[in-house]
């Protein structure tokens, strides 16, 4: 397959650790904020989302931190698979439901 | 359910030609976005098109580019003539929210990737 991005930022995490992707946001009107996971060659999958009320939202393996003070946001994956390797993106969502992305950051976890 | 379907996968093209690219929505999801992806970079937002008006093209280099959405379901991007740096991955996404709260999540295709030499 294809690879979404060569020079991405990449986390290397052993196989049943946790990985933890970070993200800066810079839009203090943002009403959510999103992870998405892409695969290569294919297109970007929802993972988690939280709303700016929030701090913390948790899914299936998944936690989403939100530190609205230093604008930042964290996606923690417990127990990480080899099926958890991709690209991951943050985004943060605008009025009108327009998504802009961040920069995204490559896992690779190692079996 | 059926996805975002997309076409054509890839494409390979000389600079000044034009491409097309087309994208059906998951049905009834009223609003469609294309974005496009350059290598190592997050999507970029091009055109939002909500059934057939369009909500936001302010990134859309309409220079060049263009889109519709004539009967508020499929949409096709075109791009004439085309630059270098025009190759990149052209995502399609559809929403079934029009952005007035609640569930919003986007659903996208695998995209359309453009070569231009």
């Amino acid at each position: 397959g294809e690879s979404v991005g060569l020079h991405l930022p990449t986390l290397s995490v052993q196989e049943g650790d946790n990985s933890i992707i970070n993200c800066a946001y810079s839009n203090s009107a943002s009403d959510y904020f999103i992870w998405y996971k892409q695969e290569s060659g294919k297109g970007p999958q929802f993972i988690i989302d939280i709303r700016s009320n929030m701090d913390k939202r948790q899914g299936q393996r998944v936690t989403v931190l939100l530190n609205k003070t230093v604008k930042h946001l964290s996606l923690q994956i417990a127990a990480t698979q080899p099926g958890d390797s991709a690209v991951y993106f943050c985004a943060e969502r605008i009025t009108g439901n327009k998504l802009t992305f961040g920069g995204g950051t490559r896992v690779l976890v190692k079996p | 359910e059926a996805g975002v379907a997309q076409s054509p996968r890839y494409k390979i093209i000389e600079k000044r030609q034009s491409v097309a690219f087309w994208c059906n929505p998951i049905s009834g999801h009223a609003t469609l976005y294309w974005y496009q992806q350059i290598l190592g970079q997050g999507p970029k937002l091009l055109i939002q098109f909500q059934n057939n008006g369009v909500v936001d093209d302010s990134q859309l280099p309409k220079d060049r580019f263009s889109a519709e959405r004539l009967k508020g379901v499929d949409s096709t991007l075109k791009i004439q003539p085309a630059k270098l740096e025009d190759s990149a991955v052209y995502l399609c996404a559809s929403s079934p929210r029009p952005g007035q709260g609640g569930s919003w999540e986007l659903f996208f295709g695998e995209g359309s990737r453009l070569t231009v030499l």
